[in-house]
C-alpha cells in the first residue's frame, strides 16, 4: 500500500540544522508532489512547502525562504526536508504528504489535496 | 498568501448535524479539502474538491462552499468524530485554516 516512512526523532541546540527523511513506497515516485507540513505543540498545521520529485522543483512559502531547503533522491525514493539556524520556535512534528491534484470529468476546477501523510518526526530544539 | 479563518471550537450532541466552517478569500476560486486530526495522529483528509470521500471514510460527512466560505459537515456526528478539524486551500501557495476543535457531546 502507498505508504511514507519519516526518519526518526530528534533534539537539537539552538542554531543548529535539521535534515528529515520520507521515503515513499507503493507508487511511483515521481508521479505527486511530496509536501512538507509541520504542527508546534497545541498548534495548528502550517504548509514548509513542496516538491516535485520529477523535476525537482520546489515551492516555498515566504516565511521559510532562505531557511528551508527540499531535495529528492529518486534512486531511493526518498524526499528530504533541510531547515537551517533552528530555534526554539522550531520545535514541532514535521508530516510529509503526498500530494493530489485531479480535475473529474465535468469539473471545471481542479481539486487539489495531501491523500497519504507520515507518521511525523518530532523535532526538539533545546 | 490568502488566509482561511475557522472557528477554534464547536460542539455537536451525539447524533446531530454539525457545520464547521472556513472563510477565506482564495475559497472563491479553489476548493478546500478538509483534515481531520486526532491526538498523537497525522492528520488525514476526509473531504476534498467539490464533495469527495477517500474511500474509507465515513458518508456522515459532506463538504459544500459558497462564495468565500466553505464548509464541512458531519450528518449524525458519532463519538468517534471528535477531533481536530483543518481546512486547507491554495492560491498562490498551500494554507491551512487555524483549525477546530469538535467536541461530541
Amino acid at each position: 500500500q502507498v505508504q511514507l516512512v519519516q526518519s526518526g526523532a530528534a533534539v537539537k541546540k539552538p542554531g543548529a540544522s535539521l535534515k528529515v527523511s520520507c521515503r515513499a513506497s507503493g507508487y511511483n515516485f515521481t508521479d505527486h508532489y511530496i509536501h512538507w507540513v509541520r504542527q508546534a505543540p497545541g498548534q495548528g498545521l502550517e504548509w514548509m512547502g513542496q516538491i516535485n520529485p520529477n523535476t525537482g522543483g520546489i515551492d516555498i512559502p515566504q516565511n521559510f525562504q532562505g531557511r528551508v531547503t527540499m531535495t529528492r533522491d529518486t534512486s531511493l525514493i526518498t524526499a528530504f526536508m533541510d531547515l537551517s539556524t533552528l530555534t526554539s520556535d522550531d520545535t514541532a512534528v514535521y508530516y510529509c504528504a503526498r500530494g493530489v491534484a485531479e480535475r473529474p470529468e465535468g469539473v471545471k476546477d481542479y481539486s487539489y489535496y495531501m491523500d497519504v501523510w507520515g507518521k511525523g518526526t518530532t523535532v526538539i530544539v533545546s | 498568501s490568502s488566509k482561511l479563518t475557522q472557528d477554534p471550537t464547536v460542539s455537536v450532541a451525539l447524533g446531530q448535524t454539525v457545520r464547521i466552517t472556513c472563510q477565506g478569500d482564495s475559497l472563491r476560486n479553489h476548493f478546500a479539502s478538509w483534515y481531520q486530526q486526532k491526538p498523537g495522529q497525522a492528520p488525514q483528509v476526509v473531504i476534498y474538491g467539490k464533495n469527495s470521500r477517500p474511500s474509507g471514510v465515513s458518508d456522515r460527512f459532506s463538504g459544500s462552499r459558497s462564495g468565500n466560505t466553505a464548509s464541512l459537515t458531519i450528518t449524525g456526528a458519532q463519538a468517534e468524530d471528535e477531533a481536530d478539524y483543518y481546512c486547507e486551500s491554495r492560491d498562490s501557495e498551500v494554507v491551512f485554516g487555524g483549525g477546530t476543535r469538535l467536541t461530541v457531546l
